[in-house]
């Protein structure tokens, strides 16, 4: 079956490390995203990437890099500067650039900083 | 950033009832508009996709209207059920690029 694998899906960090959450689809979508969930709120775009080796940055980009070396992965990873980490991490892809495609989601990653 | 907003924030439902809730997004530069819903413990799961002025979509008791010119989306859900519990949330997408926005969400319970 085609889909979107997240893991780990429980991550504790402490502070001052970085740590990389992994994102690999098989659907064949050229475009990823990485969300992030606060308590209450909605879903916030930290990046995504519309083809491999090129990707941009989202509304909260800030502590955190990205890369797209293939078409299948989109790994994240939450550096040191990200002032509060501790949070619900999505994934998502999307195949073509038609306005009818949708976002397919991972299950997510939980982070917890301690 | 791009204001897209939902409300309410949450709201309850007996069951039986029905309900409708607003997605509030720019009305410049529209491409289009998506609804999920995310039910707990799962992934959000793709309701509709809007991309014409006056488009109605429907998936059961789940509707969907769109107005782009006043910029904004209604959500109905006829006769709740306890299963149409979860968070809908409305994306938008301008011409411009692949981003997709997100509002906040509208938290649906239904109570038997």
């Amino acid at each position: 079956d085609g889909g979107i694998t997240q893991s780990p899906k429980y991550l504790f960090r402490k502070e001052g490390q970085n740590v990389t959450l992994s994102c690999e689809q098989n659907l064949n979508h050229d475009a990823m995203y990485w969300y992030r969930q606060d308590p209450g709120q909605g879903l916030r775009l930290i990046y995504y990437s519309q083809i491999v080796n090129d990707f941009q940055k989202g509304d909260i980009a800030e502590g955190y890099s990205v890369s797209r070396e293939k078409k299948e992965s989109f790994p994240l990873t939450v550096t040191s500067a990200q002032k509060n980490p501790t949070a619900f991490y999505l994934c998502a892809s999307k195949g073509g650039d038609s306005g009818a495609n949708v976002l397919t989601f991972g299950a997510g990653s939980r982070l917890t900083v301690l | 950033i791009l204001n897209v907003e939902q409300s309410p924030q949450s709201l309850h439902v007996q069951e039986g009832d029905s309900t409708n809730f607003t997605c509030s997004f720019p009305s410049s530069n529209f491409y289009a508009l998506h609804w999920y819903r995310w039910e707990t413990a799962k992934s959000p799961e793709a309701l509709f996709v809007m991309t014409l002025n006056g488009d109605e979509k429907k998936k059961g008791r789940i509707s969907a209207t769109l107005n782009t010119k006043e910029g904004y989306s209604y959500l109905y859900i006829k006769g709740s059920q306890p299963e149409d519990s979860a968070t809908y949330l409305c994306a938008f997408r301008k011409a411009a690029g692949n981003k997709l926005t997100f509002g906040g969400g509208t938290r649906v319970l239904v109570k038997p």
